[in-house]
């Protein structure tokens, strides 16, 4: 158990579908982060949030939409994603401050874009 | 650029002793981390290292050499438990992690 929980683990959608991941962090952090985790691939960053306030966009097609409503939950809104956004999609959150800015992930939720 | 570097997959025996090398060009170097992720699972952080030399966890050893933009993770003992793999990230001046994409460890009985 890391502190960081994500929701649903498994998701199966069409290109049509809306749907909402979240991550809920109990460890204090005031940053969250979201990441696509490709098979053999890099992890590839996608957004940053501090203090609630988006810090990064990592040029992620708008069809992904972030939000945080407070420093403890983060959601990626997916709306109309084509097969090749099926991924890994991790959350973390680090404290965000100092040299030393471990972060910590969530097991993640497997997509399926069909 | 930012680029790192680590070979994608490596078997050992178990009982052993192997070394994960990783080489890295990043920008405002800030230091080098280390995770453990099992499949299905969440990456765990192993190790931290900004300067030179070795420190040492338990089974686990990470060593950083700055002026080589060189790490390398030595696991000993290796147990069945450590079949997992292992992301080598570097630390910007932003403090973001660039990561690599990750070395597949395989222990064989």
């Amino acid at each position: 158990e890391t502190g960081v929980t994500q929701t649903p683990r498994h998701l199966v959608m069409g290109m049509t579908n809306k749907k909402s991941l979240k991550c809920e962090q109990h460890l204090g952090h005031n940053a969250m982060y979201w990441y696509k985790q490709s098979a053999k691939k890099p992890l590839e960053l996608m957004f940053v949030y501090n203090f609630k306030e988006q810090t990064e966009n990592n040029s992620v097609p708008s069809r992904f939409s972030p939000e945080c409503p407070n420093s403890s939950h983060l959601f990626l809104h997916l709306h109309t994603l084509q097969p090749e956004d099926s991924a890994l999609y991790l959350c973390a959150s680090s404290t965000g401050q100092g040299e030393s800015n471990i972060q910590y992930f969530g097991a993640g939720t497997r997509l399926s874009v069909l | 650029g930012q680029n790192i570097d680590q070979p994608t997959e490596m078997t050992a025996t178990e009982g052993a002793i192997v070394q994960i090398n990783c080489t890295y060009q990043t920008s405002g170097f800030n230091g080098l981390f280390w995770y453990q992720q099992h499949a299905g699972e969440a990456p765990t952080f192993l190790s931290y290292n900004v300067l030179d030399g070795l420190e040492e966890k338990g089974r686990f050893s990470s060593f950083l050499s700055r002026s080589k933009g060189y790490s390398y993770l030595l696991l000993k003992e290796l147990q069945m438990k450590d079949s997992a793999s292992y992301l080598c990230a570097s630390m910007d001046s932003n403090y973001q992690l660039i990561w690599g994409a990750g070395t597949k460890l395989i222990i064989k009985p």
